[in-house]
């Protein structure tokens, strides 16, 4: 059973970027069924898809984040990464690591990270 | 963008069926997953390709998706349900992900 767990630094400063890191056991990143991803939710809110990478190194981000936001996965260490930079208050949320399948498809979520709580503040 | 609409929230007793809607645009013809999630905790997939539970999840929960709406049912419903409930479909036009707003379930 693939697992999930996110790490990185809980308090970011404003204009300064947001870095984190999820490490994967039970599963392979190279494996071509599955995508690797990130999902946020703002405190109170609801959830927002960020972007995902596939094993073929092929990403793809939220038209809303693009420009500003970068997945990068090393398969040597079985962990993929986030970026985002320039962040503001408003990228305060949780942020989830997630496995999927082939979003067209209908393989949705299936895997989730526990979620890690990262705050925008000088 | 496209957009997904889900109510606020949905009461129900326990033992009853709880019906949550999500509507767009042609939703019908995109693919819905559902997630619950509790408070505090990571959401979990209940169901995937508008109608297939993943495995471990109870046969209680099942969904459709017609026309401009998909929605979850949650057949004999148990204290254990209350959480929010969140869909998700695939934006092909776009390449995004959208998620409804999310609804809450209250069993009282």
């Amino acid at each position: 059973q693939v697992q999930l767990q996110e790490s990185g630094p809980g308090l970011v400063k404003p204009s300064e970027t947001l870095s984190l890191t999820c490490n994967v056991s039970g599963g392979s990143i190279s494996s071509p069924t599955y995508y690797w991803g990130w999902v946020r939710q703002a405190p109170g809110l609801g959830l927002e898809w960020i972007g995902s990478i596939y094993s073929s190194g092929t990403t793809y981000y939220t038209p809303s984040l693009k420009g500003r936001v970068t997945i990068s996965a090393d398969t040597s260490k079985k962990q993929f990464s986030l970026n985002v930079r320039s962040v503001t208050a408003s990228d305060t949320a949780v942020y989830y690591c997630v496995r999927h399948g082939a979003m067209a498809d209908g393989y949705g979520f299936r895997h989730w990270g526990q979620g890690t709580q990262v705050i925008v503040s000088s | 963008s496209y957009e997904l609409t889900q109510p606020l929230s949905v009461s129900v007793s326990p033992g009853q069926t709880a019906s949550i809607p999500c509507s767009g645009d042609r939703l019908g013809n995109k693919y819905v997953s559902w997630y619950q999630q509790k408070a505090g905790q990571s959401p979990v997939m209940v169901i995937y390709q508008d109608n297939e539970r993943p495995s471990g999840i109870p046969e209680r929960f099942s969904g459709s998706n017609s026309g401009n709406t998909a929605t979850l049912t949650i057949s004999g419903t148990q204290a254990v349900d209350e959480a929010e409930y969140y869909c998700q479909a695939w934006d092909s036009s776009n390449k995004d992900v959208v998620f409804g707003g999310g609804t809450k379930l209250t069993v009282l």
